[in-house]
């Protein structure tokens, strides 16, 4: 059973397109996590949340703590955004959704 | 601010052969963690440290053994290398469990044959 469920797994867009990924978890949560994976394999970590919404530059993340689901939005998209993104969640221990692989086409 | 830094990059090991993965941190963080990330699934934990001189099992413990050196120190061991130890390795820390952002090393590609 997967704690974590993300969607899509791929994503392509255009340059400068609004980009969604969702997250959805079944247990109970403290914080959500987003994580950046570059190609080059580099984890960095974008956004630690437990309620409401908090923006860096083009990156805003969601989180509705009743329905158990996050959202994150890239808007004005660009190449260098391309990367796998990962949704964590720290229950009792943190729990890692598999990833959303976005490439971004100029 | 050198964050994670892990040690090596690229590893290939023989069946049965043994190697210590190498992580330091220099933020004084408290918590310290040992992912490993294989295709199709999410980073699964093998073993964390919740504070200097304490060590607990994750997910996927077996075969794997680790040491709490010091502070900044966290290493991870294969006694007897399987190719089912085959992944990419990560190193984590955090500051401690009230702050829990999470700083990861740049990985370890280890291949067992």
């Amino acid at each position: 059973k997967n704690e974590v469920e993300q969607s899509p797994q791929n994503l392509t867009a255009q340059e400068g397109e609004f980009i969604t990924i969702n997250c959805s978890y079944s247990v109970g949560i403290s914080a959500l996590h987003w994580l950046q994976q570059h190609p080059g394999g580099g984890i960095v970590s974008l956004f630690m949340l437990s309620s409401g919404k908090k923006k860096h530059g083009r990156l805003i993340a969601t989180i509705n703590i009743q329905e158990k689901h996050s959202s994150l939005h890239i808007t004005a998209s660009h190449p260098r955004d391309s990367a796998v993104y990962i949704c964590a969640v720290r229950g009792n221990q943190f729990y890692f959704g598999t990833g959303t692989s976005l490439t971004v086409i100029p | 601010n050198a964050g994670v830094t892990q040690t090596p990059k690229f590893q290939v090991l023989k069946t049965g052969q043994s190697m210590t993965l190498q992580c330091a941190q220099d933020m004084n963080h408290n918590s310290m963690y040992w992912y490993r990330q294989d295709p199709g699934m999410g980073l699964r934990l093998i073993y964390y440290s919740a504070s200097e001189g304490t060590t607990d099992k994750g997910e996927v413990p077996n075969g794997y053994n680790v040491s709490r050196l010091n502070k900044r120190e966290f290493s991870l061991r294969l006694e007897s290398a399987a190719p089912s130890q085959t992944s990419v390795y990560f190193c984590a820390s955090s500051r401690d469990r009230r702050n829990e952002k999470l700083f990861f090393g740049s990985g370890t590609q280890l291949s067992v044959l």
